[in-house]
């Protein structure tokens, strides 16, 4: 079955670590995105990509990096410079024709400062 | 730019009432409309959609019609369950390349 595939579920980082979470689609969707959501709250635009080695800047960009280098691959990686990184963390990815079709969200990486 | 604004939770009802939660759009020309649900701990899974004016979506028992002239797009259920308790998300594309914009989510408790 296709489907988007974040891993790990929990993660857990040391102050001043940088961490990746993976994002895996084999939809052959031409576009991906990260969101963040804090309990309780909608969601936040990170970055998203419309195509392979291309990449935006959402809302909140600052303290996050991502790659783009394999259309079903979209990792982000969240460095030391975010400040308050605990979070839940939302990959998703959409055809071409979005407006038909929407977004398909992975099951999400809940992230923990310890 | 667009946007989508959608009642505040939470809402808690009874078993077997009746469900509305209220979206309301702003953008320009004919965007595609959407209601996501979450479970807690879990990503957002498409409940229904409608692509163009009048559309009514459908699904498990959720209804939602695009209405231009109100620029809105209410989910409603005439009958919730327990298992209905979840997040609920709007959301509008407007068939460019830009990405979807999503209300803030309402949260439904429903107790037995």
């Amino acid at each position: 079955d296709g489907g988007i595939t974040q891993s790990p579920k929990y993660l857990f980082r040391k102050e001043g670590q940088n961490v990746t979470l993976s994002c895996e689609q084999n939809l052959n969707h031409d576009a991906m995105y990260w969101y963040r959501q804090d309990p309780g709250q909608g969601l936040r635009l990170i970055y998203y990509s419309q195509i392979v080695n291309d990449f935006q800047k959402g809302d909140i960009a600052e303290g996050y990096s991502v790659s783009r280098e394999k259309k079903e691959s979209f990792p982000l990686t969240v460095t030391s410079a975010q400040k308050n990184p605990t979070a839940f963390y939302l990959c998703a990815s959409s055809a071409r024709d979005r407006g038909s079709y929407g977004y398909t969200f992975g099951s999400g990486t809940r992230l923990t400062v310890v | 730019g667009n946007s989508v604004t959608q009642m505040e939770g939470p809402v808690t009802l009874s078993e077997e009432a009746f469900l509305t939660i209220n979206c309301t759009y702003t953008a320009t020309g004919y965007p595609s409309l959407f209601w996501y649900v979450q479970y807690p701990g879990e990503g957002l899974q498409l409940l229904l959609k409608a692509t163009k004016a009048d559309d009514k979506g459908s699904n498990k028992g959720f209804e939602a019609t695009y209405r231009k002239e109100t620029t809105s797009f209410h989910l409603e259920k005439g009958s919730v369950q327990v298992s209905d308790s979840a997040v609920y998300f709007c959301a509008l594309s407007d068939r460019g390349n830009t990405p979807l914009v999503f209300g803030k989510g309402t949260r439904l408790s429903v107790i037995a």
